[in-house]
Formats: C-alpha cells, sequence, structure tokens
C-alpha cells in the first residue's frame, strides 16, 4: 500500500538557522501530499499542500516542491523561529471509495534554540 | 467559526470497558474522520463518515467502531479495551471530498 518516510527526529537547530526535514512517498497513483504541524497538547494544523508534480507549497515561511521523479516532499525553511518548535508530519492522501484517507509519516520532533 | 471539538479531553479506562468519544465537526462540515496516534505506530486512519454512512475503514479489529449522526456529530466506539488501546484519537472534518482536513485537539484516552 502507499506509505510515507520521514527523516528521523529529533531535529535540534538554533534559531535562525536552515531547516530541512526530508520525506519520500511510495503511492500507486498521483496523490496530494501535505505537511501538518502539531503543537504540544494540540491537533493537527496543516501548514502546506501540494496537488500535482512541481507544485510549491508555501506557508509561514516554509515550502515544499511535489518531485515525482524522486518521489519526494522535502519541507524547507530559511531561518527558523523558537515558535517553529514542534512535530511535523508528511502524509499523503489516498482515496477509496470516494473517501479521502490520509497516510502519515512517523512524524519529526524540531526544537529551535535561541 | 468554531473549530473541531472533542470530547471529553481526558479519558482513563480499565481493560475490559468500553469507551465512547464524541466529535462535532465545524458547522457545515459532513465528512468526520478519525485517527489513532501512539508513540510506536504514529497516525494511523481509523475511518470515514459522510451524511451518515461509513466509506472506509483502516485496519483496526471489530472492536473499533463509529457513527454518525444526521447533524454531522461523530462518535466512536471501542470495545474490550486492551493495554494497547491507548493512545491520542484524532477527529478531522471536512466539507467533502478532497476537501482540507481540519482536526481536532483530540481525546487521550489512557487503559490501565
Amino acid at each position: 500500500g502507499d506509505s510515507v518516510t520521514q527523516m528521523e527526529g529529533p531535529v535540534t537547530l538554533s534559531e535562525e538557522a536552515f531547516l530541512t526535514i526530508n520525506c519520500t512517498y511510495t503511492a500507486t497513483g498521483y496523490p496530494s501530499l501535505f505537511w501538518y504541524v502539531q503543537y504540544p497538547g494540540e491537533g493537527l494544523q496543516l501548514l502546506l499542500k501540494a496537488t500535482k508534480a512541481d507544485d510549491k507549497g508555501s506557508n509561514k515561511g516554509f515550502e515544499a516542491t511535489y518531485r515525482k521523479e524522486t518521489t519526494s516532499f522535502h519541507l524547507e525553511k530559511g531561518s527558523v523561529q523558537v515558535s517553529d518548535s514542534a512535530v511535523y508530519f508528511c502524509a499523503l492522501s489516498d482515496f477509496d471509495e470516494g473517501a479521502q484517507k490520509l497516510v502519515f509519516g512517523q512524524g519529526t520532533r524540531l526544537t529551535i534554540n535561541p | 467559526k468554531a473549530g473541531v471539538t472533542q470530547t471529553p479531553r481526558y479519558l482513563i479506562k480499565t481493560r475490559g470497558q468500553q469507551v465512547t468519544l464524541s466529535c462535532s465537526p465545524i458547522s457545515g462540515h459532513r465528512s468526520v474522520s478519525w485517527y489513532q496516534q501512539t508513540p510506536g505506530q504514529g497516525l494511523q486512519f481509523l475511518f470515514e463518515y459522510f451524511s451518515e454512512t461509513q466509506r472506509n475503514k483502516g485496519n483496526f479489529p471489530g472492536r473499533f467502531s463509529g457513527r454518525q449522526f444526521s447533524n454531522s456529530r461523530s462518535e466512536m466506539n471501542v470495545s474490550t479495551l486492551e493495554l494497547g488501546d491507548s493512545a491520542l484519537y484524532l477527529c478531522a472534518s471536512s466539507p467533502g471530498q478532497g476537501e482540507k482536513l481540519f482536526f481536532g485537539s483530540g481525546t487521550q484516552l489512557s487503559v490501565l
């Protein structure tokens, strides 16, 4: 079945450092790809999405490009802040019988030190 | 607009008991889906409902069930609880197919 693999964490960076979190996927079709973020004690929030090859999703300084040739959707940010500390999940959407199901990676915990 | 509301926020049960979790979607959203989050297995899809019909179910035993009411509110039930059912249960709603999912804060279930 479909699957998502993320780089293992935890990741610890200093404020203003460059961030990359790798994500690769396996899918039979052409799924939409997502990055979700989870802050402590909260549910998931959609950070960005891309629906087709070469699409770039962006939000709050984060970016990710849908690379069909490498089946990747790496998350990047040029200058991280302490407030970016959270767990980040890469996900793809899989439709079955008209129902959308998200398949998630294992999550990457990011800690930003001042 | 109010977000997705899940109740209760925390729940403690003992093995063998059953539990019911509740989810109120965003007003106007007709699709509700449930996910289980554990440190070992990560986030796993449980099931999805649209207009009171279950459209998809994940790979979970029959002890896990759910339903959706005519007002789109949803409940999930776990019978004969096991220690391994301890998890954060997340509910998400969307207007329909292919739409962005909005997640609630979850119900943290602890089985002792």
